[in-house]
């Protein structure tokens, strides 16, 4: 069955470290996504890419990287200068980046502090 | 933000009734979706509905669009424990820096369907 892989499903940081995130999909959609959500919150946009080796931040991008060498593959790095990184990661994507397509999503990792 | 705000923020209901959760907007549209989100997993599209339509149904979901009050209601009808979960509502009308349209996610209802 096609589909959204996020791995893992849990995953911890300690201070001053990097932590990658793997989001792989199935599906052969061209856009991708990366959302943060905190509890009680809505999902709020990180980065996305429209194509392979093309991405762009999105609302709170400060702290975290990504690359899309892949049409698959969209991994996320929350970087040590992410102060606040302890949330529920989702992984998104869509045929086309346009508003008319739906978002298919990963089952998430959330991400903790040690 | 033209982000969507759902509401109530929470519902508790007996399984069986029917859940009504409204999404309010702040600007014009041209797509709203509605998604699903069961605890601890990813979100699930639901409906999408485009500014030109009034009314979407598919199986015990019923969505509405009301443009002129910038609203739109998801109706579930005989509701299951299943059915507990948070729904969210996304607009667009948001353009990013390269031209784009933005969907922008609510902060959603939770809805507790008790059997």
């Amino acid at each position: 069955d096609g589909g959204i892989t996020q791995s893992p499903k849990y995953l911890f940081r300690k201070e001053g470290q990097n932590v990658t995130l793997s989001c792989e999909q199935n599906l052969n959609h061209d856009a991708m996504y990366w959302y943060r959500q905190d509890p009680g919150q809505g999902l709020r946009l990180i980065y996305y890419s429209q194509i392979v080796n093309d991405f762009q931040k999105g609302d709170i991008a400060e702290g975290y990287s990504v690359s899309r060498e892949k049409k698959e593959s969209f991994p996320l790095t929350v970087t040590s200068a992410q102060k606040n990184p302890t949330a529920f990661y989702l992984c998104a994507s869509s045929i086309v980046r346009r508003s008319n397509q739906p978002q298919h999503f990963g089952d998430g990792t959330r991400l903790s502090i040690l | 933000s033209q982000q969507g705000e759902e509401d109530p923020q929470a519902l508790s209901i007996q399984e069986g009734e029917n859940a009504t959760m409204n999404c309010s907007y702040k600007t014009s549209i041209n797509n709203l979706q509605w998604y699903r989100q069961n605890s601890g997993r990813g979100l699930v599209h639901l409906i999408l509905i485009r500014s030109n339509e009034r009314e979407k149904h598919s199986g015990r979901l019923r969505v509405t669009l009301d443009t002129s009050k910038k609203s739109s209601s998801l109706l579930i009808t005989a509701s299951r424990a299943a059915d507990t979960a948070s729904y969210f509502c996304a607009t667009d009308a948001e353009w990013d820096q390269g031209g784009s349209e933005k969907l922008v996610f609510g902060k959603g209802t939770k809805l507790t369907v008790n059997p």
